[in-house]
Formats: structure tokens, C-alpha cells, sequence
């Protein structure tokens, strides 16, 4: 059965400073991997997705995510962390052809300024 | 487009009632699905459609029921509300399997007391 775990409930970090959100999953066979962001009361915002490829993946508002299969993580970060990124980050997976997403448990990202 | 819109926003049930949750979409997407939102358990999957006329169940489906008549609508029937489906509950549509992100809705805040 495929899952994916995050670990940390909540990160915070500094404004300015790099961030890493972490992910790790289980999939049987070659992951589609995900993060979403959600901020209060809205519904969940696609951030980036690993499907082949570049283990380096870009996504929206700057931030980036590293597959390492060896590790089997996918970790979220950005170089430069904005007041404005203080959200809940949801990592997903998917192995099947139905696309049912599973999710993680979510990390709540706190940037102060 | 609207992309995915949920009604009611908010809506209070007490024990044994029955409602619907209504979800619609105008990207012509065939998968929908229907995920709950409860804090620090992440998103689980209710129900799924990979088109019109076809559901399959997901990780906790008791307590519920769903349709698919047409492509844009997926309404989430709840027959005897029961306090444990208190709940934040989002629909989102993806036009694929796979790599195909998910659409979100904004959610539906229920409450069963």
C-alpha cells in the first residue's frame, strides 16, 4: 500500500533564511510525487509534482523539491523564505493509474518576519 | 472558468440528518474526487469517479454515498449524520490519471451535533 509521511507537524523559520519541508513515501513501483499548499479556509493550491526525469523539480512561488529515490523523500525548500509562505504543506503520492492522491498529515510553515 | 465550486460553505446537522454536499466543475474534467479534512490526519479519500456513471470507494467511505449523472457534478450524500463526520470536506477534479494535479474546491465546513 503506498503512503507518505511528514514528520514535522510544524517548521518555523526566519524570514530570509532557507526552508525544507520534509516527505517521505512508499509506493510500489515508480511514484508520482506532489506538494500543495493550503492557506485558511481555502482549498488546497498545486505547488510542483515529480513524474520522471530531473530529481530537481521547480514549482510555483520560487519554491523547489528534491527526489531521491535511494532516500525515497521528496523534499520541499526554497532559498529564501517570505512572511507571506506561512501556510500548510501537503506532500502527496500516487503509484496507480486512478490518480488517487494519498496525502500526507500535513507541516504548518511559520515564517517570522 | 469557476474551476471547482462547493456549496453549502458552512452547514450545522444534527444526529440523523440527512444532506447533500453539492461539488461542480467546469473543466471537463472526468476524475473527481471527494477528500475529508481533519486536523493532523491530513486529507482522506471519501469516493472517487473516473467519468460519468462510474464511483469507487476510497480509504473511509461508511457513512456515504455518491453519484457522478453527469461530468461537471459529484454531490457527496451523508444519509444519518453521525458526529465523527464533523469535518472539513473538499472536492477537486483532475482532467487525468497519474501526473495530472488535482483541481480543489474551496471546502465545505460541517458540523454534526
Amino acid at each position: 500500500a503506498q503512503s507518505v509521511a511528514q514528520p514535522e507537524d510544524q517548521v518555523n523559520v526566519a524570514e530570509g533564511n532557507p526552508l525544507t519541508v520534509k516527505c517521505t513515501y512508499s509506493v510500489s513501483g515508480n511514484p508520482y510525487l506532489f506538494w500543495y499548499v493550503q492557506y485558511p479556509n481555502r482549498g488546497l493550491q498545486f505547488l510542483l509534482k515529480y513524474i520522471t526525469g530531473d530529481n530537481l523539480v521547480k514549482g510555483s512561488y520560487g519554491f523547489e523539491a528534491e527526489f531521491n529515490k535511494s532516500q525515497t523523500s521528496f523534499h520541499l525548500k526554497k532559498p529564501s523564505a517570505l512572511v507571506s509562505d506561512s501556510a500548510l504543506y501537503f506532500c502527496a503520492v500516487t503509484g496507480g493509474a486512478t490518480n488517487k492522491l494519498i496525502f500526507g498529515t500535513g507541516t504548518l510553515l511559520a515564517v517570522q518576519p | 472558468n469557476a474551476g471547482v465550486t462547493q456549496t453549502p460553505k458552512f452547514r450545522i446537522l444534527k444526529i440523523g440528518q440527512s444532506m447533500t454536499l453539492q461539488c461542480t466543475q467546469d473543466m471537463n474534467h472526468n476524475y473527481m474526487y471527494w477528500y475529508r479534512q481533519d486536523p493532523g490526519m491530513g486529507l482522506k479519500l471519501i469516493y472517487y469517479s473516473v467519468g460519468a456513471g462510474i464511483t469507487d470507494k476510497g480509504e473511509v467511505p461508511n457513512g456515504y454515498n455518491v453519484s457522478r449523472s453527469t461530468t461537471e457534478d459529484f454531490p457527496l450524500r451523508l444519509e444519518l449524520a453521525a458526529p465523527s463526520q464533523t469535518s472539513v470536506y473538499f472536492c477537486a477534479s483532475s482532467p487525468g490519471t497519474g501526473n495530472s494535479p488535482l483541481h480543489f474546491g474551496n471546502g465545505t465546513r460541517l458540523t454534526v451535533t
